[in-house]
């Protein structure tokens, strides 16, 4: 079956714009993770939903870093004003999360954030 | 602060051999555990997962997890040059069960 998708692939702004990012999970999965990947950095958490439940923000870096899940499927992570340290990979991974079932996550392909 | 931490490599291999990734944690609550494996430019890619101490074989890798000792390692067997990658260690623990990773190990197999 169709495993994670993100887009954009890649995503090039300037410096204060804002930017949107997609991710559409594993279809059936409830939970939905936000990554980061960067150089210096490595890969960390950025926020969780699991359901229709408030989401767990606790990795969002900043105000400016927003996401919502509309309908407990699709996922949008918002950055406003966009500043050139939030240049990274932005990695999507979702789980089944249910019941008895495990928390395997699975990762999409990423989008790729430069700001100038 | 929940640590991981990898042996940080890089760690060279002839084709053929077994190589060893380490990993250990911090937190003694971590509940599952997971290795994952990341070519350059792309996403990562599930290996194995382990949840209960001693090993867990599949294929070419085997997995051992030693909760007492806070220690994961994996081990991949008649290594490939296609086995070449970051390999990325990651732990779940907490009610969101989001993964912490390790800063990764890359591993070059030698023809």
């Amino acid at each position: 079956g169709a495993g994670v998708s993100q887009s954009p692939s890649n995503k090039v702004t300037e410096k204060g714009k804002d930017v949107e990012l997609r991710c559409d999970p594993i279809s059936g999965h409830t939970a939905l993770y936000w990554y980061r990947q960067s150089l210096g950095q490595g890969l960390e958490f950025l926020i969780y939903f699991q359901g229709n439940s408030a989401p767990d923000k606790s990795g969002l870096p900043s105000d400016r870093f927003s996401a919502e899940r509309t309908g407990g499927s699709v996922s949008t992570l918002t950055i406003q004003r966009t500043q050139q340290e939030d240049s990274a990979v932005y990695l999507c991974a979702s789980s089944l999360n249910g019941p008895g079932s495990t928390d395997t996550q699975y990762f999409g392909p990423g989008t790729r954030l430069t700001v100038l | 602060q929940k640590e991981v931490e990898q042996n940080s490599g890089p760690l060279s291999v002839p084709e053929g051999a077994i190589a060893s990734l380490n990993c250990t944690y911090s937190d003694r609550g971590s509940q599952s555990f997971f290795w994952y494996r990341q070519y350059s430019g792309k996403s990562p890619e599930l290996i194995m997962s382990i949840y209960s101490n001693g090993d867990k074989e599949d294929g070419r890798f085997t997995a051992q997890l030693n909760k007492a000792s806070q220690y994961v390692s994996l081990l991949i067997r008649d290594s490939q040059p296609s086995d070449s990658a970051t390999y990325l260690c990651a732990v779940s623990s907490g009610s969101a069960r989001q993964l912490t990773f390790g800063s990764g190990t890359q591993l070059t197999v030698l023809p």
